[in-house]
């Protein structure tokens, strides 16, 4: 079966810093990948999606994530963190298997 | 134009009765989609419909049911509620079933007392 696994679930970086957010698939097939922001008390928000074609993908607040199928994995990257980005991120295969979530954190 | 809207947005339950969620999807989108979110973790899969048929199962008891209409908007019920179902419930809508892209309403969320 499809699994999502969202290394750290946690994560915490200073403001202008370099945001890195871990997302490992396992399925011999390359699924379609999402990542996905919560912030409170909303629902989720698409950030970005690869399905076939160019494996780095760019999506909406500067964020951008590579698809490695030798690795099996879908990173999320963002180059300079802002305050508004302390939010909750969940990486999805499918759209119906869902990581545990990274909550990420911005220091001033 | 309205997004995914769910109703209600918070609500009270005891152990043992019944619940039903609601959704309204995105003009023009006919699948629905409903997750439970546990405080702490990722949302898991509940059902999707399309078209008023269902088209996934996650791995829930017979206890959860839903259901799609003419109008694409849906319902998900609970009944027999446990403690442990206490948790935010999501429904998203997307145009076609399978691996598309969600738009999430801002959920129902629920405490089973």
């Amino acid at each position: 079966a499809q699994s999502v696994t969202q290394l750290g679930s946690h994560v915490s970086v200073s403001e202008g810093a370099l945001v890195l957010l871990r997302c490992n698939y396992s399925s011999s097939v390359p699924p379609y990948l999402f990542w996905y922001v919560q912030y409170p008390n909303q629902g989720l928000q698409l950030l970005l999606k690869y399905t076939t074609g160019a494996t780095l993908v760019k999506g909406i607040n500067g964020f951008e994530a590579e698809f490695k199928k030798s690795e099996t994995s879908f990173h999320l990257t963002k180059p300079s963190a802002h305050m508004s980005d302390a939010a909750e991120y969940f990486c999805a295969a499918y759209a119906m298997r869902f990581g545990a979530g990274t909550r990420l954190t911005v220091k001033p | 134009d309205a997004g995914v809207t769910q109703s209600p947005t918070h609500l009270i339950k005891t152990r043992g009765q019944h619940v039903t969620l609601r959704c309204s999807p995105i003009s023009g989108h006919k699948s629905v989609s409903w997750y439970q979110q546990v405080l702490g973790q990722g949302p898991q899969f509940i059902f999707q419909y399309y078209e008023k048929e269902e088209r996934g199962r996650g791995n829930f008891p017979d206890r959860f049911s839903a259901r799609q209409f003419p109008n694409y908007s849906s319902e998900l019920n609970v009944n027999a509620l446990l403690l442990g179902d206490s948790a935010l419930y999501l429904c998203a809508s997307s145009l076609q079933a399978g691996a598309n892209v969600l738009t999430f309403g801002a959920g129902s969320r629920l405490t089973v007392l």
